[in-house]
């Protein structure tokens, strides 16, 4: 699976839009950007993923380059519920299955 | 909605002692994949298992094993444990084939101490 590049922290005000980048300049044709975010100690929480179109969905959109290199995951409208470790994951499959690699993440703090 | 559910949620455990971690996927959820959270890590992935059979391995220590039982859920064994293995361990399930998305549905962990 490639290996992913994140800033490792980050500060955005309520309100704005958080733009968390990822580098992934060795992904495959086959693989999938995914993005999950841990608040303190929880179980992560699956957010967005993409192959090479922009998604959208209730909780954020994802903006993947034309070469697929890099992504950025955009949440509109930051609340301080949003401060988390946010992790880009590029995931293949092996074996029948899907394992993600989680890398270092990018620490999100939303400021009131 | 049901989630994954993990028990205990806490474990407190001396050296050298055992310990295990059980996991209940989502109602028909068929993989069961394991991660090792370190005091300020970012999750490990130690194993999964697709329809009771071990599909994906990754880092997890000899002293370790698991299995998925016929009603799909997961337990996790840990013997002869260390200062080291004190970490935050979460189950994951997913649904046959990922359900299209891929997601994976996270239970709220075990916390496992080791003094």
């Amino acid at each position: 699976d490639a290996k992913t590049t994140q800033p490792p922290s980050m500060d955005c005000a309520e309100g704005r839009a958080a733009n968390l980048p990822c580098n992934h300049s060795t992904i495959s044709g086959n693989e999938y950007v995914y993005w999950y975010r841990q608040i303190h100690s929880q179980g992560p929480q699956y957010i967005i993923h993409g192959l090479k179109n922009n998604e959208t969905n209730e909780m954020a959109s994802l903006i993947i380059t034309e070469d697929r290199k890099s992504s950025t995951l955009i949440l509109p409208h930051a609340t301080l519920r949003d401060t988390a470790v946010y992790y880009c994951i590029v995931r293949g499959a092996t074996s029948g299955t899907y394992k993600y690699i989680f890398g270092t993440g990018t620490r999100l703090k939303v400021l009131a | 909605a049901a989630g994954v559910i993990q028990s205990p949620r806490h474990l407190i455990k001396e050296k050298r002692e055992t310990a295990t971690l059980k996991c209940y996927p989502i109602p028909r959820h068929d993989t069961v994949y394991w991660y090792q959270q370190g005091p300020g890590q970012d999750p490990q992935f130690l194993i999964s298992f697709y329809e009771k059979m071990q599909s994906d391995k990754g880092s997890i220590p000899d002293r370790f094993s698991a299995q998925q039982f016929s009603d799909y859920h997961s337990e996790l064994n840990m013997s002869s444990l260390e200062l080291g293995d004190s970490a935050l361990y979460f189950c994951a399930s997913s649904p046959p084939g990922l359900g299209g998305t891929g997601e994976l549905f996270f239970g709220e962990g075990s916390r496992l101490t080791v003094l």
